[in-house]
């Protein structure tokens, strides 16, 4: 139990499906992040939200579209995509700099699209 | 851009030691940290290094040059519940984290 979780652990969609990933984050964290996970590829940094403004939107095609409503929520809501867009969506979280400002991971949407 | 390499795989023996070295050219550093990431789980934190040296952590150590733009994660008393993959990370701002690919590490009896 890292203190951040995700919903939901699996989905398949079709190209033509709208869906959301959520994000729930219980450790006060003031950043919150999208990063995208692929076979034997580095993890992807997607969008950073700082005290809920974006600050970080990493060439991110505009299929994905992530929605921060408070900090400790977030989202990200797929519409459209294509069958590449298929991987491991990890949502993390972070106290700014303080001590290490490490990320705390949770584990992971696994998106299969169609 | 950032440039994080790490070997793809290694394997060790039970009770061995193994080194995973991550070398990573980025626009800037504000630190650098090592996660393990077992299969279907979350990756977890392990280490951090900001000055240059040794971090040690029980059975886990960890090594930074700035100068080289170079770390190494050293795993000792190998168990088989060490198998993982081992992500090297560079932040080079406030917030921004940027991996390498991974090194899977294969531990056997």
């Amino acid at each position: 139990e890292t203190g951040v979780t995700q919903t939901p652990r699996h989905l398949v969609m079709g190209m033509t499906n709208k869906k959301s990933l959520k994000c729930e984050q219980h450790l006060g964290h003031n950043a919150m992040y999208w990063y995208k996970q692929s076979a034997k590829k580095p993890l992807e940094l997607m969008f950073v939200y700082n005290f809920k403004e974006q600050t970080e939107n990493n060439s991110v095609p505009s299929r994905f579209s992530p929605e921060c409503p408070n900090s400790s929520h977030l989202f990200l809501h797929l519409h459209t995509l294509q069958p590449e867009d298929s991987a491991l969506y990890l949502c993390a979280s972070s106290q700014g700099t303080s001590d290490t400002g490490e990320l705390f991971f949770g584990e992971g949407s696994r998106l299969t699209v169609l | 851009g950032q440039n994080i390499d790490q070997p793809t795989e290694m394997t060790a023996t039970e009770g061995a030691i193994v080194q995973i070295n991550c070398t990573y050219q980025t626009s800037g550093f504000n630190g650098l940290f090592w996660y393990q990431q077992h299969a279907g789980e979350a990756p977890t934190f392990l280490s951090y290094n900001v000055l240059d040296g040794l971090e040690e952590k029980g059975r886990f150590s960890s090594f930074l040059s700035r100068s080289k733009g170079y770390s190494y994660l050293l795993l000792k008393e190998l168990q088989m519940k060490d198998s993982a993959s081992y992500l090297c990370a560079v932040r080079d701002g406030d917030y921004k984290l940027s991996f390498g690919a991974g090194t899977t590490v294969t531990v056997r009896a």
